[in-house]
C-alpha cells in the first residue's frame, strides 16, 4: 500500500498567513493527488485534483504543486473560513490513502 | 444540484451485521464509480471501498476485506454496504462520495458497541 504522510500535523497561523502543507508518498504516484479540506461535523472538501487543478468553486488563493512523491498544499492569504483540518489522497492505486491530516489552528 | 444522502446507520452490537445505503441525485448515477469512506471519532479519513459505475470492478481496503460489500442499484440511483462481522473499531462515520470524490454525503454515523 501506498503510505502518504503529511507534514506538519498541527499548524498555528494567523489570518493573512501565507500556508503551506507538505505531502509525501511511498512511492511514485505521477499527479494521482488530491487535496481536501474538512470542516468540524461536515464532509471532507475537495479542493486540487490532479495534484494543481483547483476544483470549480475553489477560491484562488489555493493551489497544489508536485509530482511523484512529494506534493504541497498553498493558501497564499488565509482567512478565517480557512482554519480546518487538510487532507492529501493518492488515487494512484488502490488502496486509495489519505494523509493523517493538517490542522490549522488560530495563533 | 448534486446530492448523496446516507441512511441506515445506527447501533449494533460487536458481531453483528448492518446495510449503510446512499441515495444519489442530480447526476447520472449510473455512469460514475463511488465510494465507500469512514472516519472514525477523532480520527482521519479512511477509504474502505470502490465500485465502478456497472458493478464490474470491486476494490475493498484490508481493514474491512471479507466482511463488507459494496453494491449498487442503478435504477434505484442507490450505493450500498454491507457489513457484518462489526467490531468496535468499525464505529465511524460512513460517507459514500463519487467518482473522484468530488461530491459527498453527509455521512451516516455507525456505533459497535454492546
Amino acid at each position: 500500500d501506498i503510505q502518504m504522510t503529511q507534514s506538519p500535523s498541527t499548524l498555528s497561523t494567523s489570518v493573512g498567513d501565507r500556508v503551506t502543507i507538505t505531502c509525501r508518498a511511498s512511492q511514485n504516484i505521477d499527479s494521482w493527488l488530491a487535496w481536501y479540506q474538512q470542516k468540524p461535523g461536515k464532509a471532507p472538501n475537495l479542493l486540487i485534483y490532479m495534484a494543481s487543478n483547483l476544483e470549480s468553486g475553489v477560491p484562488s488563493r489555493f493551489s497544489g504543486s508536485g509530482s511523484g512523491t512529494e506534493f504541497t498544499l498553498t493558501i497564499s492569504s488565509l482567512r478565517p473560513d480557512d482554519f480546518a483540518t487538510y487532507y492529501c489522497q493518492q488515487y494512484n492505486s488502490y488502496p486509495y490513502t489519505f494523509g493523517q491530516g493538517t490542522k490549522l489552528e488560530i495563533k | 444540484e448534486v446530492q448523496l444522502v446516507e441512511s441506515g446507520g445506527g447501533l449494533v452490537q460487536p458481531g453483528g451485521s448492518l446495510r449503510v445505503s446512499c441515495a444519489a441525485s442530480g447526476f447520472i448515477f449510473s455512469r460514475y464509480s463511488m465510494n465507500w469512506v469512514r472516519q472514525a471519532p477523532g480520527k482521519g479519513l479512511e477509504w474502505i471501498s470502490y465500485i465502478n459505475s456497472s458493478s464490474g470492478a470491486i476494490y475493498y481496503a484490508d481493514s474491512v476485506k471479507g466482511r463488507f460489500t459494496i453494491s449498487r442499484d442503478n435504477a434505484k440511483n442507490s450505493l450500498y454496504l454491507q457489513m457484518n462481522s462489526l467490531r468496535d473499531e468499525d464505529t465511524a462515520v460512513y460517507y459514500c462520495a463519487r467518482g473522484l470524490m468530488d461530491y459527498w454525503g453527509r455521512g451516516a454515523l455507525v456505533t459497535v458497541s454492546s
